[in-house]
This record gives structure tokens, sequence and C-alpha cells, in this order.
């Protein structure tokens, strides 16, 4: 079974640019988390999708957007980027987000604002 | 609120030893789950190894295995017999279902030959 799969690797954008982040869940896996990973602040919820609906969302401005396709496949948005946004992206997926359904988390997208 | 802390930034062993990383939680919740998660260079997070909270016996899985005091909110994981491919980051975390994972701030290992 493939795992998270996550794209791009790496990317390297300008401040006030946007970006779109893309998250291929483990096929099945109906719930897709984001979390942003920095070395001062570790890993911080961004949101959660299920079945295309936005379940949870952390505590990050307006500039952070997400959705979920009917395929489960979900696309992080973040718009007027800031230096402050470098960072690790990691996506994880989830059967649902029931206690006993650990998450897998994909490799990551290395974003660096210059 | 939920909150899960991780007091040793860094640690290191040497290969074959034992270890043990620390973490500390705090929830409301009468029941959840406590997962280590490992981080390797290569940035994938594995899970290593995961207990419920209603389960008094401890959690092991190969090398691995955790010391779960519930009355203290403490999870500790063990590694035995230390191996060069455990260096990696841990993070400790917590779910209560309704609400995210919240994860520990991590510690840092590091497996010397």
């Amino acid at each position: 079974k493939a795992g998270v799969t996550q794209t791009p690797r790496y990317l390297i954008k300008t401040r006030g640019q946007q970006v779109t982040l893309s998250c291929s869940p483990i096929s099945g896996h109906r719930s897709v988390s984001w979390y942003q990973q920095t070395p001062g602040q570790g890993l911080q919820f961004l949101f959660e999708y299920f079945s295309e609906t936005q379940r949870n969302k952390g505590n990050f401005p307006g500039r952070f957007s997400g959705r979920q396709f009917s395929n489960s496949r979900s696309e992080m948005n973040v718009s007027t980027l800031e230096l402050g946004d470098s960072a690790l992206y990691l996506c994880a997926s989830s059967l649902d987000r029931g206690m006993n359904s650990p998450l897998h988390f994909g490799n990551g997208t290395r974003l660096t604002v210059t | 609120a939920q909150t899960v802390t991780q007091s040793q930034p860094e640690m290191s062993v040497q290969e074959a030893e034992t270890v043990t990383l620390s973490c500390t939680y705090d929830t409301s919740e009468s029941n959840y789950y406590l997962f280590w998660y490992k981080q390797p260079p290569s940035r994938q997070m594995i899970l290593v190894i995961r207990q419920e909270a209603y389960k008094q016996q401890n959690a092991t899985e190969n090398r691995f295995s955790v010391n779960f005091q519930k009355a203290a909110k403490s999870f500790s994981l063990k590694i035995s017999d230390s191996q060069l491919g455990d260096t990696a980051m841990y993070f400790c975390a917590l779910d209560s279902g309704n609400t995210p994972l919240v994860f520990g701030k991590g510690t840092r290992l590091s497996v010397i030959a």
C-alpha cells in the first residue's frame, strides 16, 4: 500500500507570493491533517479534513487555508507569504480521527520564504 | 487544555545500551491514547508505539517499550539495545479523540558507535 505522498518536497518562494501544497493520503483513509513544523515551535496543528469537510482548525491566520477533494486528496494554500512561514509542512492521514486510528505521515514539504 | 511536555531536548546513548526518553502530559479526558513517533533525518514521522489509557499493561514493540504511569501523567519510552538507526527526533503525542493530536517539542536522540 502506498504511503502518504506530499508534493513538492521543496519550495522556495518570495515574500508576498502564494503557495499550494498537495497531499495524497493512504488509500482508504478519509481524514487528512496538516501540521507546521519549525525548530522553535515544534509541530503545530493547522487543520483537519474529513470527507471534504474541515473538522478542526488550528490557531493560524486566515492566510492559511485548505480543502479536501472527493478522493480524499488535500491541498493547503498559504497566501501573502511571510518570512515566518518558512517551515516543514507535514500532512498525515488516518482512517478516521477515532483514537485507535493513528496518523500516518508523509515526508513533508520544506517551504523556504525569502 | 491538553499539553505534552518533553523535558529532554537532546540525549545521546552508546550503541547497544538502553536509553529512556521522558514525557509528561495533561488532559482532563478519561480515555485517550498516547503515542511515540520517530522522525529520522529523512523527515518522515513514523509511529513507534502507542498506549491506550485504559490499558494498565505497558505497550511493547520489539526493542521499544513504555512506562505508562497514569496517575502521574507520565509516558516514558525505553529503547533497548540502541542501534545507529535509532538516531532521530522522538515526539510524544496525546490523542483525546475530539481534538487534534498534540505533540511535545521533541527529544533529539543520537546513538553513538
